[in-house]
């Protein structure tokens, strides 16, 4: 399967940890957008990144978050200290020419702060 | 006011009918892109449009960039089809309109 995978699916951390979120985009995509959803709420942009670049991160809380996609390897979101407020579905999508493109969502990581 | 605004909220159609689930956007945008969101989470892009009518199977959008409006139609509408559909409208950045709840009875 080719398509965007995320994982992990589920992750729970106690508060003030760290999380880590995995993105590997569709083979050949080098655009990724990070987006969260709240419970009950709609889905809000985070970050978009190329290939070891950030191009808007203008969704991005200003503390605690931050996103990279390496040269090598998925793209990684990371939450540190985490609080009960980011408790939260995050989901990662990739497409092959950035703002015009075809978007492919993975199946989403949920996170849970105890 | 939201930059995306999606009507109705909620949506509770019988099986068969026709059904438009409507978007009006107040920003400029790349594309515009119809999303399905099933009850257990997951993400499916429907339709990217920039400009005219896209159609696949019984799901028909069609934008008008003038008017900064887009339409989801579906044709006789399955139980299948209950899902929340999304407006999303994307630059660089992505907004989101808040979804529409769509339930289809048998």
């Amino acid at each position: 399967n080719a398509g965007v995978m995320q994982n992990p699916r589920h992750l729970v951390r106690r508060r003030g940890q760290e999380a880590r979120l995995r993105c590997s985009p569709m083979k050949g995509h080098s655009h990724v957008y990070w987006y969260r959803q709240l419970p009950e709420e709609g889905l809000k942009f985070m970050v978009y990144l190329q290939k070891e670049n950030i191009i808007d991160e203008s969704g991005m809380p200003k503390e605690r978050f931050s996103a990279e996609f390496p040269k090598e390897g998925p793209s990684i979101l990371r939450i540190q200290q985490v609080v009960r407020g980011d408790s939260a579905a995050y989901f990662c999508a990739s497409s092959g020419t950035g703002p015009t493109g075809e978007l492919f969502f993975g199946e989403g990581s949920r996170l849970t702060v105890l | 006011k939201n930059e995306v605004e999606q009507s109705p909220q909620n949506l509770t159609a019988q099986e068969g009918e026709f059904i438009t689930i409507n978007c009006s956007y107040s920003v400029g945008i790349s594309a515009l892109h119809w999303l399905q969101q099933h009850p257990g989470g997951g993400i499916v892009s429907l339709f990217m449009l920039s400009s005219g009518k896209k159609k696949h199977g019984r799901l028909i959008a069609t934008i008008n960039i003038q008017e900064k409006h887009s339409s989801l139609h579906i044709t006789a509408s399955h139980p299948r089809d209950s899902a929340v559909y999304i407006c999303a409208v994307h630059n660089n950045d992505m907004r989101f309109g808040a979804g529409t709840r769509l339930t289809v009875k048998p």
